[in-house]
Formats: C-alpha cells, sequence, structure tokens
C-alpha cells in the first residue's frame, strides 16, 4: 500500500530564517506531488504541483519554492521566512492515468513564523 | 477562474439525523468531484468520490452529482458525534494539462449535537 510522509509535523521559526519541509511517498511510482497551504479557518490553496523530477509548477507568486530532487520526494522551502508564511503545510500525491485525480494527503506541517 | 463554493456554515444537526453539504462549481469542463473530512487539527482524508451523474453511496455516505447544474452534495445519514469535522469539496481542473489539479471549497463545518 501507498503511504506518504511529512516532516516536520510542527515548526517554529523567526521572521528572516530559511525553512525546509519534506514529504515523500512510498509504494508507488511516478506520482503527481502537490504542496497546499491552509490558513487558518480558510480552505487550500494549491502552491506547486509535480508530474516528474525537477519538473515543477507554480500556481502563485510567493516567497516559497519546491524542488523535486527524487521521484518520490519533494521538498518545500524558502530562503527567509516572513510572517505571513505561517499556516499549516500538506503535501499530497496523486497516481497517473486512471486514478481520476484522487489526491492523497501526509499529516501536515504546522508552521509558526514569529 | 475556477471557483468552488461551498456555505461555510456552521452546519448543526442532531445526532441521527441526516446531514446536507452542498458545492457547486464553475468549471463546466470538470469531470471528477471529491469529498473530503477534516477534523480539528488534521490533515484532509477522502471519504467519497463520484465521476457521474446521480447517486452515489457508500455506507451512511451519498454523494450525488448534478453536472447540467454543476452541483454536487453529500449527505450523511444517521449522523454521529464523530461526523464532526469540516468538510471540503474538490473538483479536478478539466483539460489535457490540468496535471490532476483540484480546486477546493472553503468547506463546511458540521457539527453533530447528542
Amino acid at each position: 500500500s501507498q503511504t506518504i510522509h511529512q516532516w516536520p509535523a510542527t515548526l517554529v521559526q523567526p521572521v528572516g530564517s530559511p525553512l525546509s519541509l519534506e514529504c515523500t511517498v512510498e509504494g508507488t511510482s511516478n506520482p503527481n506531488l502537490y504542496w497546499y497551504r491552509q490558513a487558518a479557518g480558510r480552505g487550500l490553496q494549491l502552491l506547486f504541483y509535480s508530474v516528474g523530477i525537477g519538473q515543477i509548477s507554480s500556481e502563485v507568486p510567493q516567497n516559497l519554492s519546491a524542488s523535486r530532487p527524487q521521484d518520490r520526494q519533494f521538498i518545500l522551502s524558502s530562503k527567509k521566512l516572513l510572517l505571513s508564511d505561517s499556516g499549516f503545510y500538506l503535501c499530497a500525491w496523486s497516481p497517473k492515468g486512471w486514478s481520476k485525480n484522487i489526491q492523497y494527503f501526509g499529516a501536515g506541517t504546522r508552521l509558526s513564523v514569529l | 477562474q475556477k471557483e468552488v463554493e461551498q456555505n461555510s456554515g456552521p452546519l448543526s444537526v442532531p445526532e441521527g439525523a441526516i446531514a446536507s453539504l452542498n458545492c457547486t462549481y464553475s468549471d463546466r469542463g470538470s469531470q471528477s468531484f471529491f469529498w473530503y473530512r477534516q477534523y480539528s487539527g488534521k490533515s484532509p482524508e477522502l471519504i467519497m468520490f463520484i465521476y457521474s451523474n446521480g447517486d452515489k453511496e457508500d455506507g451512511r455516505f451519498t454523494a450525488q452529482l448534478n453536472k447540467a447544474s454543476q452541483y454536487v452534495s453529500l449527505l450523511i445519514r444517521d449522523s454521529q458525534p464523530s461526523d464532526s469535522a469540516t468538510y471540503l469539496c474538490a473538483v479536478n481542473a478539466a483539460g489535457g494539462t490540468s496535471y490532476g489539479k483540484l480546486t477546493f471549497g472553503q468547506g463546511t463545518i458540521l457539527t453533530v449535537h447528542p
């Protein structure tokens, strides 16, 4: 069976510090991968998606970047965090082809920028 | 801008009643529709998906889709306090280059009181 791992679960960072959140998927190959952010009491905002190694598409201009160095690894980064980067960050994966876009989420990382 | 609209609630129903959650979407070409449940502080969990017009039942849950009206709903029969959560409606982005992207509604908060 497939599983998705995200870490850390909780992170408190000062403004201006760097960020690196990691997500890995097990039990599948060549998945589509996604990073979302959810502000308190709000819906999910798609930040980045990737259809393969080194292929990253950005949905909104922001202070963040993403990379996919390996098939099942997706990394969200920032060089200097802003207060507005606080939120709940979710990684998701989707199998290609017949699945018709079903996405499965990791447990999430709650980021507080102070 | 493709949109998915949900009533934010909160929707409050007594235990044992039917909870009805509604969602409308703007992209007429969408083909896949999903309902996720999100408990407070947790990540979204897929509970239902539907691709064809009509009803789809899974246990106490029924998803209903009407593509002509661009409307999808979720019925929860015999509601339990454990059903209290935020329910997110998600719709795929139509088009061959959509890469499995989903657009999420803001979510409806459901409270089931004993």
